[in-house]
């Protein structure tokens, strides 16, 4: 099974600062017959469901705000917020998609300093 | 706007059977493109993947959970179902239903992705 470790547990950044979180995978998660990383970022805010904001590691959703983005290859990846806005307070979790058990990491949360 | 929609008892006796229904509107779930799965997630903790299964009924499910689980697809109803026997209370979690995204397949097999689209979640309490 493929663990997913997010650093830090916790963050508080003050508006418009960046943030910042980090995702490892205890194997590669980069396919390489079509050079894609099978890795996805989601925000849950509290009370509501996961939304996926990220996918193949760099690719936002529709109506995602570009102040977000993704990177990373193989095993270590980062999520950045540029300018952290108040509405982004929330858990932000990884998930890799290369093999089941499809796994998310702990999560990481994210508050206003 | 694809939507879910979680339902089924909150409250499940230890040793007994969790029945949830996920009903899908504004989408099919008949779509060859995605498969139908389930995670939970237990108070204050991570998210755990359950299984997930297409309309023809292929399924993927979690081997921590595979012999306890079962996942079904009812296309005329555009709904579809997880059981959960032998609960404990480690089974107490928020259970969502989501909308999950299929790659390739190959003779045996299909890649699945991210999960796009969730329901609101439902908690399931498992206690006498």
């Amino acid at each position: 099974d493929i663990v997913m470790t997010q650093s830090p547990d916790s963050l508080a950044v003050s508006l418009g600062e960046r943030a910042t979180i980090n995702c490892k995978s205890s194997q590669s998660v980069l396919y390489s017959s079509n050079n894609k990383n099978y890795l996805g970022w989601y925000q849950q805010k509290p009370g509501q469901p996961p939304k996926l904001l990220i996918s193949w590691a760099s690719t936002r959703e529709s109506g995602v705000p570009d102040r977000f983005s993704g990177s990373g290859s193989g095993t270590d990846f980062t999520l950045t917020i540029s300018s952290l806005q108040a509405e982004d307070v929330a858990v932000y979790y990884c998930q890799q998609y290369y093999g089941t058990p499809y796994s998310f990491g702990q999560g990481t949360k994210l508050e206003i300093k | 706007q694809l939507h879910l929609q979680e339902s089924g008892p909150g409250l499940v006796k230890p040793s007994e059977t969790l029945s949830l229904t996920c009903t899908v509107s504004g989408g099919s779930v008949s779509s060859s493109d995605y498969y139908w799965g389930w995670i939970r997630q237990p108070p204050g903790k991570g998210l755990e993947w359950i299984g997930s299964m297409s309309y023809s009924g292929d399924t993927h499910h979690n081997p921590s959970l595979k012999s306890r689980i079962t996942i079904s697809v009812d296309t005329s109803k555009n709904h579809f179902s997880l059981k959960l026997n032998s609960v404990t209370a480690a089974d107490t979690a928020v259970y969502y239903c989501a909308r999950h995204r299929k790659g390739s397949c190959s003779s045996t097999n299909c890649y699945l992705y991210y999960f796009d689209y969730w329901g609101q979640g439902t908690l399931v309490t498992v206690s006498s």
